[in-house]
């Protein structure tokens, strides 16, 4: 079963614009991580923000957390050509009782030059 | 190159067959992870080796088998194959046996039953 379902499922923006994707999950957590994989090929970790975190950044990245909501946000300002690609949130699964992460259905953004 | 290498990159097989898919994690991680990739289910979590002994199992037919060798290489064998196993196989290594830092993912083996 998902823990943590993207939304919106899919987005276009215009080069330069900021996108931000949102995700939601169901149960605690120890931490969440966001994941890009382009089209066919293995995915790339992002950034990983812990609950006891509300914010993070790594450079064009910012994620928040809000563990009393269940949610978190991932925003890529200033978008480019190159940014096109699905964005996964994934979340430790059972708040870390089992060894794997639990991936979301993605949000494929595409970003039009 | 991440540092996962995954082989086959591409694999076609006939419904009934039995493949065998091979996964080296990034140098030092112990833990390995094996994932399907379907357009319908998205990303499913199979199972987790950590040092040569399963951790933890997720959505693994029982037609599907996988194991950890002492070199830390993973390999994943899926039998009986119906059409529906057609799909993206993921393998992913991290350091720890939880995941308390990003997975490092290989490319992929692209499995197409005919």
């Amino acid at each position: 079963s998902q823990q943590g379902e993207e939304d919106p499922q899919a987005l276009s923006i215009q080069e330069g614009e900021n996108a931000t994707m949102n995700c939601s999950y169901k149960t605690s957590i120890n931490n969440l991580q966001w994941y890009r994989q382009n089209s066919g090929r293995g995915l790339v970790h992002l950034i990983l923000i812990r609950s006891n975190e509300r914010e993070k950044h790594s450079g064009r990245l910012r994620v928040t957390l809000d563990t009393s909501k269940k949610s978190s946000s991932l925003l890529i300002t200033a978008s480019r050509a190159a940014d096109t690609a699905s964005y996964f949130c994934a979340t430790d699964a059972y708040g870390g009782s089992q060894g794997n992460l639990i991936f979301g259905k993605g949000t494929k953004l595409s970003v039009k030059p | 190159d991440s540092g996962v290498t995954q082989t086959p990159k591409h694999l076609i097989t006939a419904t009934g067959q039995r493949v065998t898919l091979r996964c080296s994690p990034r140098s030092g991680d112990l833990s390995v992870y094996w994932y399907q990739q379907s357009l319908d289910q998205g990303l499913q979590f199979l199972i987790q080796y950590y040092n040569g002994e399963e951790r933890a199992k997720g959505n693994i037919l029982e037609r599907f088998s996988a194991q950890q060798f002492p070199d830390l290489h993973s390999e994943l064998n899926l039998s009986s194959l119906e059409l529906g196993d057609s799909a993206l196989y993921f393998c992913a290594s991290s350091v720890e046996g939880a995941p308390v830092y990003g997975y490092t993912f290989g490319s992929g083996t692209r499995l197409t039953v005919v």
